[in-house]
């Protein structure tokens, strides 16, 4: 596909249950980033991938969120014993980080509810 | 860290008219890049433009401009003949090189009325 995909659209899960969230990011980008958007806020960062660099984990925030990104393409943000609080949107981007070329293209976002 | 604010929750505007939303941001960088990305409803992110912060010249695509203040910290974005389909969030972001993490702030509801 021509743009960054990710499933599922929407996701509702009881709490304390395991979710895994997946992105297939534009073919080529080697940048990769994961973001939350509660409802009516801004974009938090969750964690970045560029290549083979170790991930910037900085965003995470507890121990229950993990994120991985096989061979440098498809990445899964997992988040363990669910809890209310993780309701919002994740949204993933992916970018070719050439040179100046910085602009990041976002997928349509994995709506997450936890009931 | 850097810290990016918008201070205006939600604007309204009249079809055709001009409107100026602001950014300002905080940082002790003197090389970065900052961004507008729109957000309709489907929730996909859109660049609008962007803005490399060594360049002087304020950048323009089309119906979209920046006012670019390197000195004030200042990042206003201004849409001229404001169209139905302008309706969305708005976000302003900022990055550095090398940091590649992009810092949103918390976003403008642009209401276009016809």
């Amino acid at each position: 596909g021509a743009g960054v995909s990710q499933s599922p659209s929407n996701k509702v899960t009881e709490k304390g249950k395991d979710v895994e969230l997946r992105c297939d990011p534009i073919s080529g980008h080697t940048a990769l980033y994961w973001y939350r958007q509660s409802l009516g806020q801004g974009l938090e960062f969750l964690i970045y991938f560029q290549g083979n660099s170790a991930p910037d984990k900085s965003g995470l925030p507890s121990d229950r969120f993990s994120a991985e990104r096989t061979g440098g393409s498809v990445s899964t943000l997992t988040i363990q014993r669910t809890q209310q609080e993780d309701s919002a949107v994740y949204l993933c981007a992916s970018s070719p980080r050439q040179g100046r070329d910085t602009e990041a293209f976002f997928g349509q976002g994995t709506r997450l509810t936890v009931v | 860290a850097q810290t990016v604010t918008q201070s205006q929750p939600e604007m309204s505007v009249q079809e055709a008219e001009t409107v100026t939303l602001s950014c300002t941001y905080d940082t002790s960088e003197n090389n970065y890049y900052l961004f507008w990305y729109k957000q309709p409803p489907s929730r996909q992110m859109i660049l609008v433009i962007r803005q490399e912060a060594y360049k002087q010249q304020n950048a323009t695509e089309n119906r979209f401009s920046v006012n670019f203040q390197k000195a004030a910290k200042s990042f206003s974005l201004k849409i001229s003949d404001s169209q139905l389909g302008d309706t969305a969030m708005y976000f302003c972001a900022f990055m550095k090189p090398l940091n590649e993490k992009l810092t949103f702030g918390t976003g403008t509801r642009l209401t276009i009325i016809p």
